[in-house]
């Protein structure tokens, strides 16, 4: 079974709108990390956040991590066309053995 | 440069039929990874190796075969390849101070 699981599956909005996306798992992580691919390239890290951090910025994006409710989300500000693509989240296995798992992915469009 | 190069890029391969899929690296990672993408399902591990003389199954491993040839290079070979097989194939790397993984930018595997 998948550790890291997105939601919405998809999400559909018009520029400049803020587009959240989420991120549930189910045991203990020592980190969390959001990847983003675009149609059919490798996936590209966007950013990782530890279990004792409670939120991290990137530019535009801004990760919250909620480790009592076993959640993370995603938040991409004044959303642009060219961040449209898949989404997904990894959790790093339980026990130590660093091998992040992979959700099924968030698919945001941005409508120019 | 690409820093986790996959080749080939695409192929079409009939069943039955014995291919290879290579990755290299130069990141310097000591951690490889192969990972299949399948719509809809996300990505699943195939195997992973830790270093040059550790090889371990991931969640997917019937059907298919690695060799860790060095640091650098993590090959993936499907010694009779079944139509079910077609899918996005990724290598990635890892160093587990750092966290996050690095992705190449895949191989699509057309079985017929």
């Amino acid at each position: 079974s998948q550790q890291g699981e997105e939601d919405p599956q998809a999400l559909s909005i018009q520029e400049g709108e803020n587009a959240t996306m989420n991120c549930s798992y189910k045991t203990s992580i020592n980190n969390l990390q959001w990847y983003r691919q675009n149609s059919g390239r490798g996936l590209v890290h966007l950013i990782l956040i530890r279990s004792n951090e409670r939120e991290k910025h990137s530019g535009r994006l801004r990760v919250t991590l909620d480790t009592s409710k076993k959640s993370s989300s995603l938040l991409i500000t004044a959303s642009r066309a060219a961040d449209t693509a898949s989404y997904f989240c990894a959790t790093d296995a339980p026990g130590g053995s660093y091998i992040p798992t992979f959700g099924r992915g968030t698919s945001l469009i941005v409508h120019p | 440069d690409a820093d986790v190069t996959q080749t080939p890029r695409n192929r079409i391969t009939k069943t039955g039929k014995r291919i290879m899929l290579e990755c290299s690296q130069t990141k310097g990672h000591d951690r490889m990874y192969w990972y299949r993408q399948d719509p809809g399902l996300g990505l699943r591990l195939i195997y992973y190796s830790f270093d040059v003389k550790d090889i371990n199954k991931g969640e997917i491993s019937d059907g298919y075969s690695v060799s860790r040839q060095a640091q650098a290079k993590f090959s993936l070979s499907l010694e009779s390849a079944i139509p079910n097989q077609t899918a996005l194939y990724f290598c990635a790397t890892s160093d587990y101070r750092e966290g996050g993984y690095t992705f190449g930018s895949g191989t699509r595997l057309t079985v017929v």
